[in-house]
C-alpha cells in the first residue's frame, strides 16, 4: 500500500513568488491536513480538507491557501512568499479525519525562500 | 498557555536505561492522544495512541494517560541508540473546531 506522497522534495523560490505544494494520500483516504514545521514554532497546522470542503484551518493569513480534489489529492499554495514561510510543509493523510486516530505524514516538502 | 505543551529538553539517557517523556494539555474534552517519532531530516512517525486513562504498553513503550490531571507521558524501556530522535506529542484539541495539534518536541539522546 503506498503512502503519502508529496511533491515536490524540495523548493527554492524568491519572495513575492508563489507556490503550489501538492499531496496524495494513501488510497481510501478522505481526509488531508497540512503543516508547517520550523524549528523555532514546532508543528503548526495549517489547515484540513475532507471529501473536497475545508474543514479547518489554522492560524495562518490567507497567502495560505489550499484546496482537495475528488479523488482526495490536495494542493496547498502560498502566494506572495515572505523569507519567514521558509519550512518543511507536511502532509497528512487519514480516514476520517480531525486526528481523531492519527495522522500519517508523507516526507514533506522544503521550502526555501531567498 | 500552549495547547500541548513538551519539555524541549535535550534528555540524554544511557543505554539499556528508560527513557521518560512528559506532556500536559491544555484542552480538558481532549479524548485522543498519540506519541509521534522523528529523526533527523525526516517526517513523524505514529508510534503510540492512547484514549484512556491508564496505561498502554507495546513492545518497549508504554504511554500513560492521566485526563485528571491533563498529562501523558511515554516510556521507553531498554532504550536503544536507535531511539535517539525527537518525539511528538500531539492531542486532538476539540475547542473551536477539532484539530489535531503537536507540542514543541523533546530531542531524546541515547548514550551507548
Amino acid at each position: 500500500k503506498a503512502g503519502v506522497t508529496q511533491t515536490p522534495r524540495y523548493l527554492i523560490k524568491t519572495r513575492g513568488q508563489q507556490v503550489t505544494l501538492s499531496c496524495s494520500p494513501i488510497s481510501g483516504h478522505r481526509s488531508v491536513s497540512w503543516y508547517q514545521q520550523t524549528p523555532g514554532q514546532g508543528l503548526q497546522f495549517l489547515f484540513e480538507y475532507f471529501s473536497e470542503t475545508q474543514r479547518n484551518k489554522g492560524n495562518f493569513p490567507g497567502r495560505f491557501s489550499g484546496r482537495q480534489f475528488s479523488n482526495s489529492r490536495s494542493e496547498m499554495n502560498v502566494s506572495t512568499l515572505e523569507l519567514g514561510d521558509s519550512a518543511l510543509y507536511l502532509c497528512a493523510s487519514s480516514f476520517q479525519g480531525q486526528g481523531t486516530y492519527g495522522y500519517t505524514f508523507g516526507s514533506g516538502t522544503r521550502l526555501t525562500v531567498v | 498557555q500552549k495547547e500541548v505543551e513538551q519539555n524541549s529538553g535535550p534528555l540524554s539517557v544511557p543505554e539499556g536505561a528508560i527513557a521518560s517523556l512528559n506532556c500536559t494539555y491544555s484542552d480538558r474534552g481532549s479524548q485522543s492522544f498519540f506519541w509521534y517519532r522523528q529523526y533527523s531530516g525526516k517526517s513523524p512517525e505514529l508510534i503510540m495512541s492512547i484514549y484512556s486513562n491508564g496505561d498502554k504498553e507495546d513492545g518497549r513503550f508504554t504511554a500513560q494517560l492521566n485526563k485528571a490531571s491533563q498529562y501523558v507521558s511515554l516510556l521507553i524501556r531498554d532504550s536503544q541508540p536507535s531511539d535517539s530522535a525527537t518525539y511528538l506529542c500531539a492531542a486532538v484539541i476539540i475547542q473551536g473546531a477539532q484539530k489535531l495539534v503537536f507540542g514543541q518536541g523533546t530531542r531524546l539522546t541515547i548514550n551507548p
